[in-house]
C-alpha cells in the first residue's frame, strides 16, 4: 500500500530535549515536505527536500533542522524544543517538484512541548 | 503576507444542497491549483486540482472552478453529504517547470448536517 509513514504519533517532551520525527514513503518520490498545522493559521511549510541531499527552507525553518540521506526518508529533528513548537505535523510527498501533482500526506504527529 | 487566503473559517450546509467554498490568491504566477480535504486525527488527502489553462474542472460531487482575472477560485459540492464534513484546504502552486511548492490557504471547516 502507498503509503507516507510518521513517527511518533503523539509525544509529550519537555524544553530542550532533542527529539527526531522520522518520514518515510514507499512511493519513490522525489519530492518530501514538512508542514505544521496551528489553529487559524492552516498548513505551513517547515521544510522541503527536492531530492537525496537537497533540502532547503520554507516558510516557517526556525528551530527545525531536516536530512535527506536517502529517498524513502525524511526526519525531521527538533535539537532544543519549545513550548511554541508544540503542534500538529505532517510529513508529505509527491512524485517529483515540477509536475503539479498532488501531495501524500502522512497522517500527522502531534508534539507537545512542556 | 497570505499568498492564499480562505476567508471563510467555517461553513455550515444541510445535506443535499450545495456547498460552496471559496479561495482568493494574489500571486497572479500561480499554475496549478488544489483542493485538499483534511478528517480529523487523519492527514490531508488530495481531492481535486485544475490548471490555469481551464476554468473548470469536475470530479463526481466536486467542482472546481477557477476565476484568473479575479484570482479566484471556489469547490462546489453537489450535493452535499454529512461524510463531506471536514476541513477544505486550498493550495495554490507554480506547477509548470517551476519548483512546485504550494501555498496553502487556512482551511474552511465544512459542517453538512442530516
Amino acid at each position: 500500500e502507498a503509503q507516507v509513514t510518521q513517527n511518533p504519533r503523539y509525544l509529550i517532551t519537555v524544553t530542550g530535549k532533542k527529539l527526531t520525527v522520522t518520514c518515510s514513503q514507499n512511493m519513490n518520490h522525489e519530492y518530501m515536505s514538512w508542514y505544521r498545522q496551528d489553529p487559524g493559521l492552516g498548513l505551513r511549510q517547515i521544510y522541503y527536500s527536492m531530492n537525496v541531499e537537497v533540502t532547503d527552507k520554507g516558510d516557517v525553518p526556525e528551530g527545525y533542522k531536516v536530512s535527506r540521506k536517502e529517498k524513502r526518508n525524511f526526519p525531521l529533528i527538533l535539537e532544543s524544543p519549545s513550548p511554541n513548537q508544540t503542534s500538529l505535523y505532517f510529513c508529505a510527498s509527491s512524485l517529483e517538484a515540477g509536475d503539479g501533482g498532488e501531495l501524500f500526506f502522512g497522517e500527522g504527529s502531534r508534539l507537545t512541548v512542556l | 503576507d497570505q499568498q492564499v487566503k480562505q476567508n471563510s473559517p467555517s461553513l455550515s450546509v444541510q445535506e443535499g444542497r450545495i456547498s460552496i467554498l471559496n479561495c482568493d490568491y494574489t500571486n497572479s504566477m500561480f499554475d496549478y491549483f488544489l483542493w485538499y480535504k483534511k478528517y480529523p486525527a487523519e492527514g490531508p488527502t488530495f481531492l481535486i486540482s485544475i490548471s490555469s489553462i481551464k476554468d473548470k474542472n469536475e470530479d463526481g460531487r466536486f467542482t472546481v472552478f477557477l476565476n484568473k482575472s479575479a484570482k479566484h477560485l471556489s469547490l462546489h459540492i453537489v450535493p452535499s453529504q454529512p461524510g463531506d464534513s471536514a476541513v477544505y484546504f486550498c493550495a495554490a502552486a507554480l506547477g509548470s517547470g517551476g519548483s512546485y511548492i504550494p501555498t496553502f490557504g487556512r482551511g474552511t471547516s465544512l459542517i453538512v448536517h442530516p
